[in-house]
């Protein structure tokens, strides 16, 4: 079946550091989709791609839609510790299709 | 309410118990997901809906999954003679339209 493959699966790095993190499919995605998860928590979608090539921003963040349409990356500028979690990519198919999530990139920060 | 709710939020039951989650989802939201979520995994697709219409049912694990949402709000996923792999966190999102999924807070289920 469809799957994203997302790397790194985790991530340690200083606080300050700037983390980059990518998923990819070998089907076409007509949207990208990137989540976070806090613990305990239901994920919270971060930021929307609907186009190929489209760059989009959100505050620290910034996530890209990759031009062959089956990958994207999402970068988060000048880490902090609220930024610990797990990062998902997500995304449909098709218009109206099931939307499903890669398995995640852990970010911890490091005291 | 101004989320989506999920109840209950932990059910614990014996193995063989039947047991059903249910989903309140944000009002007016035309699409309706569930999932489930292994510790340390991702959402793992079960099956979602736009209004009452069941449109894909692909990712219930087998026969002892079904899903429901007669009157296109609130909807319940059943689990019926339960077994012990079927323990995890169940989610439910809901989409006004196009992608951006709101999740519940989710129903952890524990099967003895």
């Amino acid at each position: 079946g469809q799957q994203l493959n997302q790397s790194p699966q985790s991530m340690f790095i200083q606080e300050g550091e700037d983390v980059s993190m990518n998923c990819t499919s070998s089907s076409i995605f007509n949207t990208w989709l990137w989540y976070k998860q806090d613990p305990g928590e239901g994920p919270v979608l971060l930021i929307a791609l609907y186009k190929a090539g489209e760059l989009t921003s959100n505050g620290r963040l910034t996530a890209q839609f990759g031009i062959t349409r089956k990958d994207s990356f999402l970068n988060i500028s000048a880490s902090i510790p609220s930024d610990v979690g797990i990062y998902f990519c997500a995304g449909p198919l098709n218009r109206d299709d099931k939307i499903i999530f890669g398995k995640g990139t852990r970010l911890h920060i490091l005291p | 309410g101004a989320g989506v709710s999920q109840s209950p939020r932990y059910k614990v039951t014996k193995r063989g118990q039947d047991v059903a989650l249910r989903c309140d989802p944000i009002s007016g939201h035309v699409s309706l997901y569930w999932y489930r979520q292994a510790l340390g995994q991702g959402p793992e697709f079960l099956t979602y809906f736009n209004y009452e219409a069941q449109q894909d049912k692909s990712g219930l694990p087998n026969d002892r999954f079904s899903a429901e949402r007669p009157e296109g709000s609130i909807s319940t996923l059943t689990i019926q003679r339960t077994e012990q792999r079927d323990s995890a966190m169940y989610r439910c999102a809901s989409t006004p339209t196009g992608d951006t999924q709101y999740f519940g807070p989710g129903t952890r289920l524990t099967v003895l």
